[in-house]
């Protein structure tokens, strides 16, 4: 079951430009969403969260936007750099317990 | 900063084998986790472990599985006797509270297991 969807596959953006990572998830009951970032044979790090709460959250050139009626979450990068260049996953968690459904992640490549 | 540690960052074993996955969380934190990502797709919650038990588990975790934490740093995933779709990547992670999944987890690198 794909609670958590992240339907492009690859992206590419020229440095300097926003980047833009969606992902749409089917569970209601999710009231915590997580991006994160993984480089090549390292673990996935955290970038930035949202709760159900709000339906936006910066940090830097990162901004999360939350659409609760369409079940959507994006990314936003601003400006995007070449060490930006990496697979993003996204993730949720409902209030019910602490497992985090992830993605299938979207790899960005920036280009300079 | 603190960081998760896992090791071995490879583990080749044949099939029928144990193999035992070790990460060290960060410190201060108390709830850990293990997840696996099969080459080509997604990251699976495993299982996740609080005050010496499971709190929560995944169907993917069955009686092949278990885990422990032996002493107040080590956090270890035990595979039975593997089989071949077990070769996965394995990520250990850490948070320190949870309140139904508010909280951020840290990952640790990853243990690259190849089953043979």
């Amino acid at each position: 079951d794909q609670q958590v969807k992240q339907n492009s596959p690859s992206l590419s953006v020229q440095e300097g430009r926003i980047s833009i990572l969606n992902c749409d998830y089917t569970n209601s009951m999710f009231d915590y969403f997580l991006w994160y970032k993984k480089y090549p044979a390292e673990g996935p790090t955290f970038l930035i969260s949202i709760s159900s709460i709000k339906d936006k959250n910066e940090d830097g050139r990162f901004t999360v936007f939350l659409n609760k009626s369409a079940k959507h979450l994006s990314l936003h990068i601003v400006p995007s750099q070449p060490g930006d260049s990496a697979v993003y996953f996204c993730a949720a968690s409902g209030h019910t317990g602490n497992q985090f459904y992830f993605g299938t992640g979207t790899s960005l490549t920036v280009i300079p | 900063e603190p960081e998760v540690t896992q090791t071995p960052s490879h583990q080749v074993t044949q099939m029928g084998q144990e193999v035992i996955l070790r990460c060290v969380p960060i410190s201060n934190h108390l709830y850990f986790y293990w997840y696996r990502q099969i080459l080509g797709q997604k990251v699976e919650f495993l299982v996740s472990f609080y005050n010496n038990e499971i709190s929560e588990k995944s169907e993917i975790f069955d009686d092949q599985f278990s885990v422990e934490r032996p002493d107040g740093s080590n956090f270890t995933l035990k595979i039975r006797s593997t089989k071949l779709e077990d070769s996965a990547m394995y990520f250990c992670a850490s948070s320190p509270i949870t309140s139904g999944g508010t909280d951020t987890q840290y990952f640790g690198p990853g243990t690259r297991l190849t089953v043979l």
